[in-house]
C-alpha cells in the first residue's frame, strides 16, 4: 500500500524548547491530520487539514497543508512534559462515491521531552 | 458521551481459536473502522464500512471479517487467530469526512 514518509523517527528535547516534525508522500492527498498517542490508548486528533497551503493552530500547535498536496508539518512551541507522546500524520485520498476511506498513516514521531 | 467504545481491552487467544472484538459509537457518526497498530508502525486499515449496510477491505484484509450492525455498531471477526494478528486494534468512527475519532484499543495476543 502507499506510506506517509514521517520524520523524524523520534525526538529527545528540553522542556521549552519548539518542536517540528514532517510527513512526506509520493501521492497527492486532499487531507491530512496530525494525531497524538500516548501509551495504552487511542489516537487523539489534534489538527485537520483540508486545503493546499493552509496553516492551521491548535494553542501551541501549528499544522501546515504543503502547496503540492503531498506533504504536511506539525511545530509545538514551548514544549512541556505532557507532550510526550507518538505523533502521527495521516492523510486521505481523494475518494468518489461519497462516504469515507481509511487513513493512511505515517509511522510516528516519538517526542521524549527531559526536564 | 462515551464517544468510541471497544471490548475486550485485552484477550489472549490460542492459534486456530475465534473471537470477535466489539465496537460501538454514540455520535451518529455514517462510517466506521478497524485498524490493527503493530509495534514501530503506524495504524493500518483493515476493514471499513462506509455507511450502515456496506463494508470494504482496507489494506490487511486478509484473515478478518467484519460486521456493521447497525449504525452504532461495527464488529471484527477472527475465524482462525494466528500468531500474524497479535497485535492491538483499533476503532475508528467519522461523519462523512476525514476526521477520525478512536477508541482506546484492543490488545490481542494469540499464542
Amino acid at each position: 500500500g502507499q506510506q506517509l514518509n514521517q520524520s523524524p523517527q523520534s525526538m529527545f528535547i528540553q522542556e521549552g524548547e519548539d518542536v517540528s516534525m514532517n510527513c512526506t508522500s509520493s501521492s497527492i492527498f486532499n487531507t491530512w491530520l496530525w494525531y497524538k498517542q500516548e501509551p495504552g490508548e487511542g489516537p487523539v486528533l489534534l489538527i485537520a487539514l483540508y486545503k493546499a497551503g493552509e496553516l492551521t493552530s491548535n494553542g501551541r500547535l501549528t499544522a501546515q497543508f504543503g502547496i503540492t498536496r503531498k506533504d504536511s508539518f506539525l511545530n509545538i512551541s514551548a514544549s512541556i512534559p505532557s507532550d510526550v507522546g507518538i505523533y502521527f500524520c495521516a492523510g486521505q485520498k481523494m475518494y468518489s462515491g461519497g462516504g469515507a476511506d481509511g487513513l493512511t498513516f505515517g509511522k510516528g514521531t516519538h517526542l521524549i521531552i527531559q526536564p | 458521551n462515551a464517544g468510541v467504545t471497544q471490548t475486550p481491552k485485552f484477550q489472549v487467544l490460542k492459534t486456530g481459536q475465534s473471537m470477535t472484538l466489539q465496537c460501538a459509537q454514540d455520535m451518529n457518526h455514517n462510517s466506521m473502522y478497524w485498524y490493527r497498530q503493530d509495534p514501530g508502525m503506524g495504524l493500518r486499515l483493515i476493514y471499513y464500512s462506509a455507511s450502515e449496510g456496506t463494508t470494504d477491505k482496507g489494506e490487511v484484509p486478509n484473515g478478518y471479517n467484519v460486521s456493521r450492525l447497525n449504525k452504532r455498531e461495527f464488529s471484527l471477526r477472527l475465524e482462525s487467530a494466528a500468531p500474524s494478528q497479535t497485535s492491538v486494534y483499533f476503532c475508528a468512527s467519522s461523519e462523512n469526512r476525514d476526521e477520525q475519532y478512536f477508541g482506546p484499543g484492543t490488545r490481542l495476543t494469540v499464542t
